[in-house]
């Protein structure tokens, strides 16, 4: 089956400085790749995702590059705030229906 | 709309007790799924179901079963609860083949001593 790894597990910025997080997948057939923010005690939600047929997607201060040969994606997030602060998971799918999680990335944004 | 809503929040059993862990959405979603969460280890795949009458084994299947007999409803049922279960079960549905965006409950905090 498919397997993805993250990192780094923690990261720690300062407020205004970006932030970027990896993953990497292991099945070439992967092709919806999901980014999810997930605060202390609440459940995981959708920030933004991507389609294997797309480099990059961007909304406001949150954007995914992904590279299909390399089998990597990653999540940016420029001029961080506190509220940013959250743990963060990524994911990869193949059909949409069966989705391999990454092990997490606890973010924090230092006031 | 209530979204996807799951029952209990909290549940305490003793090894060898069995209990269902229900899961609603009033979405009309096709695609459902249940997660277990452990520290360190994102989220697993229990099993999932891609519309009522089919379900099929994810990641971590062992020691849970599952069933679909309406397109709201996707319970996860417990056979004989082990202390290896003690986790953070969540639920979550997506429209199916036009979105892949999934939909998380609010979990359930359960523990096994």
């Amino acid at each position: 089956g498919e397997n993805v790894e993250q990192h780094p597990s923690t990261l720690s910025v300062q407020e205004g400085d970006s932030a970027v997080i990896k993953c990497t997948y292991s099945d070439s057939a992967s092709n919806y790749f999901p980014w999810y923010k997930q605060e202390l005690g609440k459940r995981p939600q959708l920030i933004i995702d991507i389609r294997s047929n797309v480099g990059e997607k961007k909304d406001q201060r949150i954007a995914v590059t992904l590279n299909k040969t390399a089998k990597h994606f990653s999540l940016h997030i420029t001029e961080t705030q506190p509220e940013d602060s959250a743990v963060y998971f990524c994911a990869a799918s193949i059909t949409g229906n069966q989705f391999y999680f990454g092990t997490g990335t606890s973010l924090t944004v230092i006031p | 709309n209530a979204g996807v809503t799951q029952t209990p929040k909290f549940q305490v059993l003793k090894t060898g007790q069995s209990m269902t862990l229900q899961c609603a959405q009033d979405m009309n979603h096709e695609y459902m799924s249940w997660y277990r969460q452990d520290p360190g280890m994102g989220l697993r795949l229990i099993h999932y179901s891609v519309g009522a009458g089919i379900t099929d084994q994810g990641e971590v299947p062992n020691g849970y079963n599952v069933s679909r007999s309406t397109t709201e409803d996707f319970p996860l049922r417990l056979l004989s609860a082990a202390p290896s279960q003690t986790s953070v079960y969540f639920c979550a549905s997506s429209p199916g083949t036009a979105t892949y965006e999934q939909y998380f409950g609010p979990g359930t905090r359960l523990t096994v001593t």
